[in-house]
């Protein structure tokens, strides 16, 4: 069974500092994995996703991930704080076969203080 | 290309009442996926659709129904509505390939009182 932990309900982050997002995953298959961002009463905006391919995975709005499976993780991280970046985030795992199934994370609630 | 479409945005009930939610998905998807979301439970899968057929369900009461039209439109029903299903009810389409990337609607904000 697949499962996804995001460590972190809150995260609080200055303007300009350093956001960093964790995500675990447990997948008995090579996982798909995925960051979503959700603000206020909207839908889920995909920011980027790992697909088997390059571990780094770029993403928009300044965003990266990268697939560590020795560690099972797949972190978040975008360099410089905006306000416009508070929101939640979700991170999701999927099996990528037939009868597709996405798992997503309880989410992580970022905060950006001016 | 239009977006994933879901109407209404907002509904209210009462308990014991039905309700039906609709998505149209992205043109030429032909996947559709469901999902609920909570403050409590946070985002948990219903069903999937491919092709009008139920390919994957996640643990929700047989009150919670669906089905996929030959357009690939989707319908949601919930009947004898409780408290607890207040919620917003978010659609997804995806299109072929591996990639597994799915689009989301606005979702449907479901208050039952």
């Amino acid at each position: 069974a697949q499962s996804v932990t995001q460590l972190g309900s809150h995260v609080s982050v200055s303007e300009g500092a350093l956001v960093l997002l964790r995500c675990n995953y447990s997948s008995s298959v090579p996982p798909y994995l995925f960051w979503y961002v959700q603000y206020p009463n909207q839908g889920l905006q995909l920011l980027l996703k790992y697909t088997s391919a390059a571990t780094l995975v770029k993403g928009i709005n300044g965003f990266e991930a990268e697939f560590k499976k020795s560690e099972t993780s797949f972190h978040l991280t975008k360099p410089s704080a905006h306000m416009s970046d508070a929101a939640e985030y979700f991170c999701a795992v999927s099996d990528g076969t037939g009868g597709f199934k996405t798992i997503f994370g309880a989410g992580t609630r970022l905060f950006v203080k001016a | 290309k239009a977006g994933v479409t879901q109407t209404p945005r907002y509904l209210i009930k009462t308990r014991g009442q039905q309700v039906t939610l609709s998505c149209s998905p992205i043109s030429g998807h032909r996947s559709v996926s469901w999902y609920q979301q909570t403050p409590g439970q946070g985002l948990q899968f219903l069903f999937e659709y491919f092709s009008e057929t139920q390919r994957n369900k996640g643990n929700f009461p047989g009150r919670f129904s669906g089905r996929q039209f030959s357009n690939s439109r989707s319908e949601m029903n919930v009947s004898t509505l409780e408290l607890g299903d207040s919620a917003l009810y978010l659609c997804a389409s995806r299109g072929g390939g591996r990639n597994n990337e799915q689009f989301f609607g606005p979702g449907t904000r479901l208050t039952v009182l």
